[in-house]
């Protein structure tokens, strides 16, 4: 079955250490993100690639760093950088759509990180 | 800058109750409105995408409908397997390219009880 699969579902950290969220998707789909989901809150975009090579950043993108050496992959590391880094974080991906057509991302499972 | 407000935070219902949720926003040239249910501990599961107002598209007991400042995810008699976290989501016109800029509102809270 195609989908997306983050991984670990679950993530401890000390801080001050950097961490690697790793997220993976066998869709096919050109664009990929990254988001982050707080309590009451809604989710904000961290970063999002179109295509391989290049990614921009997004709305929170302060202590985090991205790559995109491979269609299929776009891993987030967290850096000690990131003041409030325990949060829920999911990976999203979806086609880009002919001449800026809109469509729906389809998300991970989510990687819970807990930094202490 | 785009907002979406979802209301209530949090839905209580008995099995069968009829009820809607709503999501107002502001968005500068709506290009799409998504809806999303998530489950505790997992990622958000794609349900309807609503692009012009009037538009309506139903999924089983869902039906969510779109005018120019809300839309409304109505359920039809729901039942237990229904609980979850509605999310709404809208993607305005911006200048150059703007896939997967969603504003997300914080979600409502859905409860069913059998």
């Amino acid at each position: 079955d195609g989908g997306i699969t983050q991984s670990p579902k679950y993530l401890f950290r000390k801080e001050g250490q950097n961490v690697t969220l790793s997220c993976e998707q066998n869709l096919n789909h050109d664009a990929m993100y990254w988001y982050r989901q707080d309590p009451g809150q809604g989710l904000r975009l961290i970063y999002y690639s179109q295509i391989v090579n290049d990614f921009q950043k997004g709305d929170i993108a302060e202590g985090y760093s991205v790559s995109r050496e491979k269609k299929e992959s776009f891993p987030l590391t967290v850096t000690s950088a990131q003041k409030n880094p325990t949060a829920f974080y999911l990976c999203a991906s979806s086609i880009v759509g002919p001449r800026g057509g809109v469509s729906p991302l389809h998300f991970g499972n989510g990687t819970r990180l807990t930094v202490t | 800058e785009d907002q979406v407000t979802q209301s209530p935070e949090a839905l209580r219902l008995q099995e069968g109750e009829s009820s809607s949720l709503n999501c107002s926003y502001t968005v500068s040239g709506l290009r799409g409105l998504f809806w999303y249910r998530q489950d505790p501990g997992k990622g958000p599961e794609f349900l309807f995408t609503l692009y012009s107002a009037g538009e309506e598209k139903e999924k089983e007991r869902l039906k969510a409908t779109l005018t120019k400042k809300e839309s409304f995810l109505h359920i039809t008699a729901p039942k237990p397997e229904d609980s979850a976290t509605y999310l709404c989501a809208v993607i305005g016109l911006v200048g150059g390219t703007s896939y997967g800029k969603l504003t997300f509102g914080q979600g409502t809270i859905l409860t069913v009880h059998p």
